[in-house]
């Protein structure tokens, strides 16, 4: 059984540049999401798709932010212009559609600004 | 504003003995319950949830217990084992568009099982 997982698990960058950052979900999984996990705190919902589609997206995500999902299987989540608040880990959470969702992380994206 | 709160920060127990954690609720939408278990550097692992319709689940050691009425849930791990020790986050969902999806996070509370 293969679970989520994400690409790469660590990554640090100067202040300025761009990352992107990739997740796998689970095969039959039609639902994906990210979420950002910063010290002391729970991880705080950033945006989803379905299949393709992105239905939603947290205030948190500024225009800096980009999330896809091409053909409905991988994601990724680019930051441009990066800022030391931006560092955290990101997290890529998958799940199928309907009723009570249980969603399965994967082992997460830490990014360090410098 | 914190819809879901996890007040203890850290829990401390002996192996053998009974874990309790704790979370409350603000948001009375919220009608799905799931219990993560994180180890440091790993991703959050879904250890039992609970839907609004029942006030308790069990799933071997763990037992997740919901009072709607206090807008609180816990989750109680009997016996604890070292391997237990994590930190171990409460989320919370709302039935929308057909599903629920969002989860909302509390902080946390790390569980230390003492040998």
């Amino acid at each position: 059984d293969t679970g989520v997982s994400q690409d790469p698990r660590h990554k640090i960058t100067k202040r300025g540049q761009n990352v992107t950052f990739r997740c796998d979900p689970i095969s039959e999984h039609n639902r994906l999401y990210w979420y950002r996990q910063t010290l002391g705190q729970g991880p705080e919902f950033l945006t989803y798709f379905q299949n393709e589609a992105q239905l939603e997206k947290s205030r948190l995500l500024s225009d800096r932010f980009s999330a896809e999902r091409p053909k409905g299987s991988f994601s990724t989540l680019e930051i441009q212009r990066t800022e030391q608040g931006d560092s955290a880990m990101y997290l890529c959470a998958s799940s199928l559609v309907g009723g009570a969702e249980t969603q399965y992380f994967g082992p997460g994206t830490r990014l360090l600004v410098l | 504003d914190q819809q879901v709160k996890q007040n203890s920060p850290s829990l401390s127990v002996q192996e053998g003995r009974i874990s309790i954690l704790n979370c409350d609720y603000t948001n009375s939408m919220f009608d799905y319950f799931l219990w993560y278990k994180k180890y440091p550097a790993e991703g959050p692992t879904f250890l039992i949830s609970i839907s609004s319709i029942k006030d308790k689940n069990e799933d071997g050691r763990f037992t997740v217990f919901l009072n709607k009425s206090a807008k609180h849930l816990s989750l109680h791990i009997v016996p604890s084992q070292p391997g237990d020790s994590a930190v171990y986050f409460c989320a919370a969902s709302a039935y929308s568009g057909g599903s629920n999806y969002k989860l909302t996070f509390g902080k946390g509370t790390l569980l230390t099982v003492n040998p």
